[in-house]
């Protein structure tokens, strides 16, 4: 079956820092892969996509890639603000959205000024 | 325009009680899922609908679980006979052709069972 691995955290970076988050995916067939942020109080927002190898996704200065051959969609952000603390999720889509997302566990980041 | 809405936000009930969660999903969106997000077991899929119809309802955790949708629009979940369990945030997303795998979820409902 489908699953989502990420670092589970808390991941603590001070401002302008670099941020990397990984996680790695077992999948059936050519995914679709997506990170959902959820800012404290909020519900899920998606962050950003990608629907096939070596696309990008990008959003709010955030980046990650499609990385067939290691399975894999980190993601980065070259400078995090205070605004980015929030839980992050890795999730995919196999059925084209008929199977519902296969989510990670997310990732709690906290930003310290 | 508007979102995916939930009701209630916060539903608190005793053990045995049966619940009803709604979601009116975003005007026009085709699919509708519900997902259960729990501190132990992450977020986990329940169902999907296409329409009104469920073509798999075998991520439901027990048979105290249904769902249910109708004109292709607001869906019901219904919990039986509650659990202490059962406690975890329901959330509710909607997507539309032809970018169906992208999802806009809703705030959710905090189900607490005493």
């Amino acid at each position: 079956g489908n699953s989502v691995t990420q670092m589970e955290g808390p991941v603590t970076l001070s401002e302008e820092a670099f941020l990397t988050i990984n996680c790695t995916y077992t999948a059936t067939g050519y995914p679709s892969l997506f990170w959902y942020v959820q800012y404290p109080g909020e519900g899920l927002q998606l962050l950003l996509k990608a629907t096939k190898a070596d696309d990008k996704g990008s959003n709010k200065g955030f980046e990650a890639t499609y990385r067939k051959e290691t399975t894999s969609f980190h993601l980065e952000k070259g400078s995090v603000q205070v605004s980015d603390s929030a839980v992050y999720f890795c999730a995919l889509s196999s059925g084209g959205g008929a199977d519902g997302l296969t989510f990670g566990k997310g990732t709690h980041l906290i930003i310290q000024p | 325009g508007a979102g995916v809405s939930q009701s209630p936000s916060n539903k608190v009930t005793e053990k045995g009680k049966d619940v009803e969660l709604r979601c009116d999903p975003i005007s026009g969106h085709t699919a509708l899922y519900w997902y259960r997000q729990s501190l132990g077991q992450g977020l986990e899929f329940l169902i999907y609908f296409q329409g009104n119809s469920a073509p798999d309802k075998s991520g439901l955790p027990s048979d105290r679980f249904s769902a249910e949708r109708t004109g292709g629009s607001v869906s019901t979940l219904t919990i039986q006979r509650t659990q202490q369990e059962d406690s975890a945030v329901y959330l509710c997303a909607s997507g539309y052709r032809p970018t169906l795998d992208t999802q806009y979820f809703g705030p959710g409902t905090r189900l607490t069972v005493l």
